[in-house]
């Protein structure tokens, strides 16, 4: 079965800062992994996700994720945080096999950035 | 043009009642999913419909009962309402089931009172 672990539900950085937001899963094989941003009372997102090839996907709003298969992460970094950055991030593994279509999502991680 | 689109965004209603939740894609996608997002955020699927067959119907009480017309229209109906239902409900599609990304929808707040 496929799950995902976001560590860290909050973030906080300043405005220039790096953002690193982390996520690790759990899967039997190889994932197709997503990252979502959810604005306040709005729908999900979708920043990039990796599906095969290249390991360093990038994303809208200038996000890039490295898919890292020896230490099963899929961390989200940006490399000067903006104000309109302020949201809640998820990232998702989409199920293979049994589970197929089901994409799983961790618990979120909300940043805030502060001027 | 919204891609994916939920009516209604707000929904707020008593205990008992039965209530329902549309929701069309323009995508042109074969599969459609209804998202629950709980008090703490966390997302979790319920039901998905690929060309209008059910293919995953998740541990979900059977009060709520989804319905595909066509394969751009994913509706989910909800009989007996109860506190517990107050949630963020998701509508999503892609175009396979497999590998590719969801397209959410804005969300329908449901508050049970």
């Amino acid at each position: 079965a496929q799950s995902v672990t976001q560590l860290g539900s909050h973030v906080s950085v300043s405005e220039g800062a790096l953002v690193l937001l982390r996520c690790n899963y759990s899967s039997s094989v190889p994932p197709y992994l997503f990252w979502y941003v959810q604005y306040p009372n709005q729908g999900l997102q979708l920043l990039l996700k990796y599906t095969t090839g290249a390991t360093l996907v990038k994303g809208i709003n200038g996000f890039e994720a490295e898919f890292k298969k020896s230490e099963t992460s899929f961390h989200l970094t940006k490399p000067s945080a903006h104000m309109s950055d302020a949201a809640e991030y998820f990232c998702a593994v989409k199920g293979r096999g049994s589970t197929l279509g089901r994409l799983y999502f961790g618990r979120g991680t909300q940043l805030t950035v502060w001027p | 043009d919204t891609a994916v689109s939920q009516t209604p965004k707000y929904l707020v209603t008593q205990m008992g009642n039965d209530k329902s939740i549309k929701c069309e894609q323009n995508l042109g996608h074969d599969t459609m999913y209804w998202y629950k997002q709980d008090s703490k955020k966390f997302l979790k699927i319920m039901f998905s419909y690929n060309n209008k067959e059910l293919i995953i119907n998740e541990t979900v009480p059977n009060r709520f009962s989804p319905k595909s017309p066509d394969k751009a229209h994913l509706n989910l109906h909800i009989n007996s309402l109860e506190l517990g239902d107050s949630a963020v409900y998701f509508c999503a599609s892609s175009l396979t089931y497999s590998n590719t990304e969801a397209f959410f929808g804005q969300g329908t707040r449901l508050t049970v009172v």
